[in-house]
């Protein structure tokens, strides 16, 4: 099974650029089975749904976050990466990558997840 | 405030059957297939039910899932100590144009 693990500094500075990496290994970024996905947990608000990649390059964001966040492929590296704009304290929460299955609308694998703190 | 609400706890004893509910509305749950994960404390959450009432392999038939107009409900027999977790319903949203989740509940074993 494909497995993942996100990598990516624990604290930033309030207005920063947040960035993470999620390296797939026992799989390629470039098959056309998955699209990428990050998903956050927040202490208090729960799961939230950033968005995914397909293969081709084609992203999808939630809404609410679209203006602030981008999702990319290296395929030389096999991995994948977030990066969040204009980040505030209300971005604080843990990171997951996962996989979400072609035609399918559910997430498995997941990353083990880390801990981003937006913070002074 | 989540799109999918969840009772936030439910309990029972062992060898008994608990239920959690998600409700939702005709742009998510309504007219898409829901998912349930299941979170214990400090790690990542897992895939316990999808497509409804689909179980991925290694979950046992002890976990149920159902799904009826804008609600779907996950369903526990047999419990065990080792079910406490949290639990929580998964959607796409076609209003939102995005995956949503619910707010979680937790189970616990009296």
């Amino acid at each position: 099974q494909v497995q993942l693990q996100e990598s990516g500094p624990g604290l930033v500075k309030p207005s920063q650029t947040l960035s993470l990496t999620c390296t797939v290994s026992d799989g390629s970024v470039s098959s056309d089975d998955y699209y990428w996905t990050w998903i956050r947990q927040h202490p208090v608000t729960g799961l939230e749904w950033i968005g995914y990649i397909y293969s081709t390059g084609n992203s999808y964001y939630n809404p609410s976050l679209k203006s602030r966040v981008s999702i990319s492929i290296d395929t030389s590296k096999n991995h994948f990466s977030l990066k969040l704009t204009s980040v505030t304290a209300a971005d604080t929460a843990i990171y997951y990558c996962a996989i979400k299955k072609k035609n399918y609308n559910w997430f498995d694998p997941w990353g083990q997840g880390t801990l981003v703190t937006v913070s002074s | 405030q989540s799109v999918l609400t969840q009772p936030t706890s439910v309990s029972a004893a062992p060898g008994q059957k608990v239920t959690v509910s998600c409700s939702g509305s005709s742009s998510n749950i309504g007219n898409n297939y829901v998912s349930w994960y299941q979170q214990f404390p400090g790690t990542a959450p897992r895939i316990l039910i999808y497509d409804n009432n689909q179980r991925p392999s290694g979950i046992p038939d002890r976990f149920s899932g159902s799904k009826s107009g804008t609600s779907a409900t996950l369903r526990i027999t047999g419990l065990q100590i080792g079910d406490e977790a949290d639990y929580y319903c998964g959607t796409w949203d076609n209003s939102l144009s995005g995956y949503v989740f619910g707010s979680g509940t937790k189970v616990t074993v009296l």
